[in-house]
This record gives C-alpha cells, structure tokens and sequence, in this order.
C-alpha cells in the first residue's frame, strides 16, 4: 500500500477483556516496529521484526502482550486482560532497508475503561 | 546498550529566534544510524532526517541544520528563524544493525523535545 496502515483508530474497551491491533506496512519493507506512546510522553520500543521473526521482543511490558507478523506482511499486537495502563497510543512503523528512515502509521489510541 | 537522551523536555521560544535541540545517543557498533522525527500536534511522526556513522558532514535544509559530533556522541538539531509551525514534538532516534540478520535491528527514540513557538 501507500502507506503503513494501522486498525482501528480508535479502541475503547473494558478493562479485563483482549484486543487486537493490526498494521499493514508497506509493500516490500522487511522491517516492523511496534510503539507505545502514552499521553505526552515519548515512544516506548515494544518489538521489531525482520521478516517474519522477531530478533528483538525485549520491549514487551508483559506476558500480556504478544505479536506476530504473517507473510512478511501483517502484524498483530494482542492485549490480553487489559489494564487501565495499557491506555496509550499504538504505534506501527515499517522500513526497507537497515540505514533508510521508517514510515509510521497514524497509530490505533486504545483506551481500557 | 543502545540508548537516546533528549535532555531538554521543552522549549519555549518567539518566533523569528533560533533553537537547537540536542541528541546524545550511546551504542557499542561502529556502525549505526541516527534520525531526527517531528511530530506535529495532529500525531503523525514525519521523518526529517537520516545520518550514517561514517557520514559526519553537517548537513543544512531551508531553515533546519543538523550536527553530527561522533566526539561527543551527539546529533544536534538547529531551527533557524523559527515559526510557529515548527511546533511539535521533535525525537532523535537511533538504529543499529541487527546482529543476526545483518537487517535492520532496533530503533529507539529519545523521550522527545516539545518545543513551542510563539508569536
């Protein structure tokens, strides 16, 4: 696609049940990131995948969280048992290259009520 | 380990003043590479600029210049005669290559400058 592209926008969910953030980055870009950014603050690094792996998951806040990509394309970040905290903005970004600049998605902002 | 620092949390200026916001990153590879983002209030991250370790050669665009001092560890960000649409949020990232894959690796940012450009 044109862009990275994230879904939905906007979740509100109850605090306990599971959520499902999806990305689709662009067409071609081996590389996946996935940030939080709670109100106001920085972009907190949750997992890259190069490829269809994830060399680096060290980010993950807790067993809570997972994600995975398929076909080198989409990737899914799942909440379970949300908590209030979780509330933030999600963030996607894509690359194709080691030393070319990543793309963002305009995020999905979950909020656990 | 890999790591950004964006000592300054805000800034405040009048419009028509220069600012430099500055980036101090850590890393154990010799070779990496460092970014600039702003984010505008709308939220969207709009990529700026992309330095490679071995490329120390200051660089200027329009208004925006960059400092890159392998010395010091820093990657400074310089707005000239600044307007109040340089408003946002600005980060420096860092991204090193992935051991493994020879890939992509990591990117980290820095907690993010807000600056505010007043009239």
């Amino acid at each position: 696609g044109a862009g990275v592209s994230q879904s939905p926008s906007n979740k509100v969910t109850e605090k306990g049940k599971d959520v499902e953030l999806r990305c689709d980055p662009i067409s071609g870009h081996t590389a996946l990131y996935w940030y939080r950014q709670r109100l106001g603050q920085g972009l907190e690094f949750l997992i890259y995948f190069q490829g269809n792996s994830a060399p680096d998951k060290s980010g993950l806040p807790s067993d809570r969280f997972s994600a995975e990509r398929t076909g080198e394309s989409v990737s899914t970040l799942t909440i379970q048992r949300t908590q209030q905290e979780d509330s933030a903005v999600y963030l996607c970004a894509s690359r194709r290259q080691p030393n070319t600049e990543a793309f963002f998605g305009q995020g999905t902002r979950l909020t656990v009520v | 380990a890999q790591k950004v620092t964006q000592a300054q949390t805000e800034i405040s200026v009048v419009e028509k003043e220069d600012v430099t916001l500055d980036c101090v990153y850590e890393t154990r590879d010799t070779t990496y590479y460092l970014f600039w983002y702003k984010q505008p209030p709308s939220g969207e991250l709009v990529f700026l600029i992309r330095r490679n370790s071995f490329d120390e050669q200051n660089e200027i665009s329009g208004r925006y210049s960059w400092n890159f001092q392998k010395s010091t560890s820093s990657f400074n960000f310089t707005i000239t005669a600044s307007q109040v649409v340089d408003s946002a949020v600005y980060f420096c990232a860092l991204s090193e290559p992935d051991m493994i894959y020879n890939q992509g690796g990591k990117l980290i940012f820095g907690q993010g400058t807000e600056l505010s450009v007043k009239p």
